[in-house]
């Protein structure tokens, strides 16, 4: 069966650190992966999506990147963490229909 | 500009009653939505979709009811139980012709169901 890794659970940052989130997925190949962020009081944002290695797509200008080195493997990252990246962050993948499936999340707080 | 409206932030229902979870959008083109549960500290989880070409669906005691006309979608809980508790999600796409879903998702509604 599938399953989707990602980690940490929580993090805790101050502003100006690098950030670096890791989601991984088993039991599936060639997955479409998206990272999601839920900021205090809003609904879920796409923030990127991969349909393929290499190959990223950003919905929002921001401080964060995406990298997607394997099929299975999808990395969240900034070099310089701002207040405003607090939030959940959560991955997710679907082979191509119907909904997705979520990471546990993981809650980040910069302070 | 938000999309996909969920304009209750929350909702408190006794158990064994109904719960209704509104949900409005704006895009015309949207031909495919989703429901998600969501617990604290845990990523949401799927519960039910429905597509525009029907206006009903049911699955056990969650129906979803689709109204392209006014757009609009409601989840219906029945009978509501105390781990139906949660914040629930709407989300709604284009179902593409190449590339993949993009899900928009409203801002949650959280429900209280009381024993």
């Amino acid at each position: 069966s599938q399953t989707i890794h990602q980690w940490p659970a929580t993090l805790v940052q101050p502003v100006g650190s690098p950030l670096s989130l890791e989601c991984t997925v088993e039991g599936t190949s060639n997955p479409n992966l998206y990272w999601y962020r839920q900021a205090a009081g809003r609904g879920l944002q796409l923030l990127f999506y991969s349909v393929g290695i290499g190959q990223i797509s950003s919905e929002v200008p921001q401080n964060l990147s995406a990298s997607r080195p394997q099929d299975r493997q999808f990395i969240l990252s900034s070099k310089k963490l701002l207040l405003s990246d607090s939030g959940f962050y959560l991955c997710a993948w679907t082979l191509g229909f119907r909904g997705y499936t979520f990471g546990s999340g993981t809650r980040l707080t910069v302070v | 500009d938000q999309q996909v409206k969920q304009n209750s932030p929350s909702l408190s229902v006794q158990e064994g009653r109904i719960s209704i979870l509104n949900c409005d959008y704006t895009n015309s083109m949207f031909d495919y939505f989703l429901w998600y549960k969501k617990y604290p500290a845990e990523g949401p989880t799927f519960l039910i979709s429905i597509s525009s070409i029907k206006d009903k669906n049911e699955d056990g005691r969650f129906t979803v009811f689709l109204n392209k006309s006014a757009k609009h979608l409601s989840l219906h809980i029945v009978p509501s139980q105390p781990g139906d508790s949660a914040v629930y999600f709407c989300a709604a796409s284009i179902i593409p012709t190449s590339g993949t879903y993009k899900y928009i998702f409203g801002t949650g509604t959280r429900l209280k169901v009381l024993a």
